[in-house]
């Protein structure tokens, strides 16, 4: 069993729709949680970073984390088709070494 | 670009040849991270460096693999005797000592033929 699983998508919405992404996690140690965006052929991009349970809302995205049932998600509002690519979920503990989901790959149609 | 920078971006080679990536970690950043992604994988990860102190590998480094920071700036990482499961694109990432944010670069893209 990995440590961290992803919902593999793929995704497809409308424009303007929300975006719902989810990973589980087995190691307890993780306290850092990540959201990364990759477009195609290129390297990931960080997009949200959270530390311990809670809620973080940057723009349209919001990320959320819940430590006692290892689950975080992130919420795309008001989908745009520039949204369109693989969302990867990534977390660590204090050795900064991140493990990662498989990734979701979105499609937000126009 | 202060970003990480990674060269060559892509690269086509023959199976038993030997390949080099280089990372440029953005200026400061004293841990400086290799990871491997297959596709519709997401990355794993292969080794870090602190300075120039490789201080953990991952099981997916086998003995052909093997990763240098040698003045604790750039780092290489060198493939021998290509096999075609070495087919990945080659991350590297950078984050500055006691830092949140880990940078990753565009990505070296192996394709062993």
């Amino acid at each position: 069993q990995k440590e961290v699983e992803q919902d593999p998508g793929p995704l497809s919405v409308p424009e303007g729709a929300i975006v719902s992404l989810n990973c589980t996690y087995s190691n307890s140690a993780f306290q850092y949680f990540m959201w990364y965006r990759q477009y195609s052929r290129k390297g990931p991009e960080l997009l949200m970073y959270t530390y311990s349970s809670g809620n973080k809302e940057d723009g349209r995205f919001t990320a959320q984390v819940d430590k006692s049932s290892k689950y975080i998600s992130l919420f795309i509002r008001d989908s745009q088709p520039s949204d369109s690519a693989t969302y990867l979920c990534a977390m660590r503990s204090n050795d900064y070494k991140l493990s990662f989901g498989a990734g979701t790959t979105v499609t937000v149609r126009a | 670009d202060t970003g990480v920078s990674q060269d060559p971006r892509h690269k086509i080679t023959k199976r038993g040849q030997n390949v080099t990536f280089r990372c440029d970690p953005i200026s400061e950043h004293n841990r400086l991270y290799w990871y491997r992604q297959t596709l519709g994988q997401g990355p794993e990860f292969l080794t870090y460096f602190q300075n120039e102190a490789q201080l953990e590998k991952s099981r997916l480094l086998s003995d052909r693999f093997s990763a240098e920071r040698p003045k604790g700036s750039f780092s290489t990482l060198e493939i021998q005797r290509t096999e075609q499961g070495d087919s990945a694109m080659y991350l590297c990432a950078s984050i500055v000592q006691a830092g949140n944010t880990i940078y990753f670069g565009e990505g070296s893209w192996l394709t062993v033929v």
